[in-house]
């Protein structure tokens, strides 16, 4: 079964400042997509970034992208000018491309917190 | 457009009692799902829904049950509520499985006590 591992509980960045999220997961597919979610205080789930395995391309948001390391089997988050509204739980979460489910696994959250 | 629609937002429920999460999107999506998070837990899987008539278990189904009986409603069903409940559930859609993501509700925060 695929596994999604965000081995920081919490992370803290200055404000203006850049930090890396990690993730790492399992999977025997060759074929899938990695995301990250931001979930803010307002419990909204908010989709921040996507990467598609097959794609050697980093994805990158604005502010956001991603270091995908395949062989590795890695996908860190770096956000980049850290602003106040950055603050949130970020989920790492793997989908099985072309699964029966479409089910997406999480990784257990990094809490961000950004200081002014 | 609204999304995922989720009611209630919060709710306070006494051991025993039933209740239904009521989840509601308006984008046609085909694929639903029901998710809990615990604290440090991440999302698990409750249960999921592929188009109206099919549901099917996720990882931690025990307790909970669904009903699609249209493409755009997905209820979830908590019976004989029990402390173990107390979470926080989302209800999410998709068009595919073509790795879009998901669209999220914004939750609905539930005590058992």
């Amino acid at each position: 079964a695929q596994t999604v591992t965000q081995s920081q509980p919490e992370m803290s960045v200055q404000e203006a400042e850049t930090v890396t999220l990690s993730c790492t997961y399992d999977t025997s597919e060759s074929d899938y997509y990695l995301f990250w979610y931001k979930q803010p205080p307002s419990r909204q789930m908010i989709l921040v970034i996507r990467q598609e395995a097959y794609k050697q391309q980093n994805a990158t948001e604005n502010r956001f992208s991603v270091n995908f390391q395949k062989a590795a089997k890695s996908f860190s988050l770096k956000i980049s000018d850290s602003q106040l509204g950055d603050a949130a739980m970020y989920f790492c979460a793997y989908d099985d491309y072309g699964g029966s489910q479409g089910n997406l696994i999480f990784g257990k959250g990094t809490k961000l917190s950004v200081k002014p | 457009n609204a999304g995922v629609t989720q009611t209630p937002k919060f709710r306070i429920l006494k051991i025993g009692q039933s209740m239904t999460l009521q989840c509601t999107q308006d984008m046609n999506h085909n694929y639903m799902y029901w998710y809990r998070q615990d604290p440090g837990m991440g999302l698990k899987l409750i249960y999921y829904s592929v188009g109206a008539g099919i549901t099917d278990k996720g990882e931690v189904p025990n307790g909970y049950n669904v009903s699609r009986s249209t493409t755009e409603d997905f209820p979830l069903r908590l019976e004989l509520a029990a402390p173990s409940q107390t979470s926080v559930y989302f209800c999410a859609s998709s068009y595919s499985t073509t790795g879009q993501g998901y669209t999220f509700g914004s939750g609905t925060r539930l005590t058992v006590v």
